[in-house]
């Protein structure tokens, strides 16, 4: 069974700080993984998506790194800001096909 | 350029009704999924179109479920006849290419079977 864990669950930060989620997958058959950020009642936004192994992508104050070899990926906000509080989804491509597995999310509230 | 949209955004049905929910994806993307999300979990594959072939359905979950993609263009998901557990948000995407592709989301449909 393939699974994708999260962690952790949910986070509560204060504006400034800065914070980081795991994503963990299997490390065999990767191809691809894709962060996501979603507010509720809104569309999923794609974040990143992230093939090789020591990819590490920036999107102003968001990043992210990938280790394929260990099966983990961590998404970093550096000065979180009440407008980063949403859920934040992880989803792993396991084939050549478009399925994505996706983690249950790590939840952010950053508080004013 | 519009995003993907979907119809209605909440639907309330007794169960053993019928429901049907529209996608229409992005202009030009030939890939369309499904996917859902009930109470409390993560989200879960439905089923990815390629045009109007369904490539891979792995993840519908019983007969009550029926995909279509009349043409290629917008995808209808029935539930006939809605249970209860069939409550959830209902998502569906695009993408212009498979592997590596950013795969762009609708906002889903909150379904609540009564």
């Amino acid at each position: 069974i393939l699974n994708v864990e999260q962690s952790p669950q949910s986070l509560h930060v204060q504006e400034g700080d800065s914070t980081n989620f795991t994503c963990s997958f299997p490390s065999s058959n990767f191809y691809a993984l894709h962060w996501y950020r979603w507010e509720t009642a809104k569309s999923p936004e794609a974040l990143f998506v992230m093939t090789l192994n020591g990819d590490e992508k920036k999107k102003g104050r968001i990043s992210a790194t990938l280790n394929t070899k260990e099966g983990y990926s961590y998404l970093y906000i550096k000065g979180s800001q009440p407008e980063d509080s949403a859920t934040y989804l992880c989803a792993f491509n396991y084939n050549q096909g478009g399925k994505l597995i996706f983690g249950q999310g790590t939840e952010l509230s950053v508080k004013p | 350029e519009a995003g993907v949209t979907q119809f209605p955004s909440h639907s309330v049905i007794e169960k053993g009704q019928t429901v049907t929910l529209r996608c229409d994806p992005i202009s030009g993307h030939d890939n369309l999924y499904w996917y859902r999300r009930v109470m409390g979990k993560e989200i879960k594959f439905l089923l990815h179109f390629v045009k109007e072939s369904k490539q891979d359905e792995s993840g519908m979950p019983n007969n009550r479920f029926l995909a279509e993609r009349t043409g290629g263009t917008y995808s209808t998901l029935k539930v006939q006849p809605a249970e209860l557990e069939d409550s959830g948000v209902y998502f569906c995407a695009s993408s212009q290419g498979v592997l590596y592709n950013e795969q762009f989301f609708g906002p889903g449909t909150r379904l609540t079977v009564l």
